[in-house]
């Protein structure tokens, strides 16, 4: 069984679309995360949420909206999509609370907007 | 500020040979230390985490790395690399909270 998994593995769109990423985890985290990865693999920090509470939100334009409807699963949806939105984008989680425990990844979802 | 430094973009050893990945953290409490490993096209995985303890850590894949406080580094490193190591290598550290903040990487190419 896979631990975290997303959903679509490729996505090709159009500039000012809007589009949706899910991600679901099976491994009983309490955390999950969304990362994005640029062409030069950087890995940033987007989005957290911790029992379906929003706990890091880094400087990300508002376009970008993640929403946990429980805590197995953290979608990621994106209005009005720019060509630098185009990257790879990872789910991630992880169990606890206060520790940086480590973090168990997603496939990705490559991003390529057009 | 918190960052994580990996002074090697790339890296070529030939297989068979030993491998060290430089890693050099800023960060202010006891770091929370790991390494990923990312292979192409693939999410990344855990090779090794460093809580407390013994400063000398062993991970998966026979990979281990060395926890220096003095020289803030926690290198990563392999006696024997095979042709299947080739992927990019992340260093991290776990600050307060669920902040983590990965280097830029480290690509390892390996030649036969």
């Amino acid at each position: 069984d896979t631990a975290v998994s997303q959903t679509p593995k490729y996505l090709v769109t159009q500039m000012g679309n809007d589009k949706s990423i899910k991600c679901e985890q099976n491994l009983g985290h309490d955390t999950m995360y969304w990362y994005k990865q640029d062409s030069k693999k950087f890995l940033k920090i987007m989005f957290s949420y911790n029992n379906k509470e929003l706990i890091i939100n880094e400087t990300v334009p508002n376009r970008f909206s993640p929403k946990s409807p429980d805590k197995a699963h953290l979608n990621l949806h994106i209005n009005s999509l720019e060509l630098g939105d185009s990257a790879v984008y990872f789910c991630a989680s992880s169990r606890g609370q206060g520790v940086p425990y480590e973090q168990y990844f997603g496939p990705g979802t490559r991003l390529t907007v057009t | 500020a918190q960052s994580v430094t990996q002074p090697d973009i790339h890296i070529t050893v030939s297989e068979g040979a030993s491998l060290e990945l430089r890693c050099n953290y800023s960060y202010g409490a006891t770091p929370y230390l790991f390494w990923y490993v990312q292979s192409p096209g693939q999410g990344l995985q855990l090779l090794l985490k460093y809580f407390s303890g013994d400063t000398l850590v062993q991970g998966i894949k026979g990979f281990e790395a060395e926890f220096k406080r003095s020289q803030s580094s926690f290198n990563l490193r392999k006696p024997s690399v095979h042709w299947s190591d080739a992927a990019e290598y992340f260093c991290a550290v776990g600050t307060g909270g669920f902040k983590t903040i990965f280097g830029a990487g480290t690509r390892l190419f390996v030649k036969a």
